[in-house]
């Protein structure tokens, strides 16, 4: 079972930053959170992740309470085209073959 | 780069019937991943190979699922005989170390059983 809770769904304006909540409470000291999208009739896509430090690439940041048991995926100027299905997902990526365990994720619609 | 490549994207059969899906991953990636998400339920794992071998399949629902990657390379899931409830889509993924950050999903195969 997955070890995040996410709210089911969200709007944001497009324009606007999208900002997607995850709690982790059980999450492991070796563990790290990874965000992950599915659009619509599309494959799973990487984000982001990060351990505990916040983090930002191209396409998002991420970011990470100090005690960790919750982060924030940040989407600074939400368009159309990140209408999709988030996923936060936790995993120890040194631990060898621990797959993606994704729960139900939230569904973000960008409104125009 | 050509990203990970799954055939058919879509397959119908009838219950009883065998169908047979195809994963292409990213060259040089020594894992792959099978995942499926059946109607109304999240992605779940089924198995993954490290080059050729099965390191975990735990995920695999039963036995009329079978999982190949002769070679280390293209994967193949046979599932025999096709039930009802295997309709879904089934995603393959793949990732160069078993310590990589990133899964490089393939678009999927939507499988209909009638």
């Amino acid at each position: 079972d997955a070890k995040t809770t996410q709210p089911t769904s969200m709007d944001c304006a497009e324009g606007r930053a999208a900002n997607l909540p995850c709690n982790h409470s059980t999450i492991s000291g070796n563990e790290y959170v990874y965000w992950y999208r599915q659009i619509h009739s599309q494959g799973p896509q990487y984000i982001i992740h990060g351990l505990k430090n916040n983090e930002t690439n191209e396409m998002a940041s991420l970011i990470i309470t100090e005690d960790r048991k919750s982060s924030t995926l940040i989407l600074p100027h939400a368009t159309l085209r990140d209408t999709a299905v988030y996923y936060c997902i936790v995993r120890d990526p040194n631990s060898g073959n621990t797959p993606l365990v994704f729960g139900k994720g939230t569904r973000l619609s960008v409104i125009a | 780069e050509a990203g990970v490549t799954q055939f058919p994207s879509h397959s119908v059969i009838e219950k009883g019937q065998t169908v047979t899906l195809r994963c292409d991953p990213i060259s040089g990636h020594d894992n792959l991943y099978w995942y499926r998400r059946v109607m109304g339920k999240e992605i779940k794992f089924l198995l993954h190979f490290v080059k050729e071998s099965k390191q975990d399949e735990s995920g695999m629902p039963n036995n009329r699922f079978l999982a190949e990657r002769t070679g280390g390379t293209y994967s193949t899931l046979k599932v025999q005989p096709a039930e009802l409830e295997d309709s879904g889509v089934y995603f393959c993924a793949s990732s160069q170390n078993l310590d990589s950050y990133e899964q490089y999903f393939g678009p999927g195969t939507r499988l209909t059983v009638t």
